[in-house]
């Protein structure tokens, strides 16, 4: 059974930094690309960061660029967020989520999400 | 970046009640890239439907999707109290690579 469960979110003030953690199960993780999707609190979902099996291939949503930073590490089938330079406009529940294959890429696996918030 | 437009913003039916909901894009979309999740208060969204008419695993028969180019169309056939949630359109392709409707909410009548 695919499992993603993600953890490390919490209360963070304006400017400050906090990284999320995605650790997956249930499948070849290095084959798959890996998401991370966020909701503000009674709105809609927005793409955030992806980054291919190997690694070498990222990309990031223009709302964190500069400020985000994805990375996985394959030997523990986890994948990482590092969030930098927080806002408020920053506060979601952040979901990972894993990428189907290249015939249809949606998002066929979802997390729970872990809470960020942003806040003094 | 292709805006995707979903309408209407909220419907009210009954259950055993057919639905129809809309996601319109700005600019032309590729089919096999085109998908519609559905989410329930406090979960995670979940697959519903990929490559704009294919079910995902465990999907009943009552929820279909069609469309291409710019207008794309979730269908239920007929309502049961569960299909009752909040759906989303996303698409791939452009800058940022994925993006979302802004979501409909599907609430009884």
């Amino acid at each position: 059974e695919v499992q993603v469960l993600e953890s490390g979110g919490g209360l963070v003030q304006p400017g400050g930094s906090l990284r999320l953690s995605c650790a997956a199960s249930g499948f070849s993780f290095n084959n798959y690309i890996m998401s991370w999707v966020r909701q503000a609190p009674g709105k809609g979902l927005e793409w955030v960061s992806g980054i291919s099996g190997s690694g070498e291939t990222i990309a990031y949503a223009d709302s964190v660029k500069g400020r985000f930073t994805i990375s996985r590490d394959n030997s523990k089938n986890t994948v990482y967020l590092q969030l930098s330079s927080l806002r408020s406009d920053d506060t979601a529940l952040y979901y990972c989520a894993r990428r189907s294959d290249e015939s249809s890429r949606c998002f066929d696996n979802w997390g729970q999400g872990t809470l960020v918030t942003v806040s003094s | 970046e292709i805006v995707l437009t979903q309408s209407p913003g909220t419907l009210s039916l009954s259950p055993g009640e057919r639905a129809t909901l809309s996601c319109r894009a700005s600019q032309s979309t590729t089919s096999s890239y085109f998908a519609w999740y559905q989410q329930k208060p406090g979960q995670a969204p979940r697959l519903l439907i990929y490559g704009t008419s294919n079910r995902a695993t465990g999907i009943p028969d009552r929820f279909s999707g069609s469309g291409s180019g710019t207008d794309f169309t979730l269908t239920i056939s007929s309502l049961e109290p569960e299909d009752f949630a909040v759906y989303y359109c996303q698409q791939y392709g452009g800058s940022p690579l994925y993006t979302f409707g802004q979501g409909t909410k599907l609430e009884i009548k």
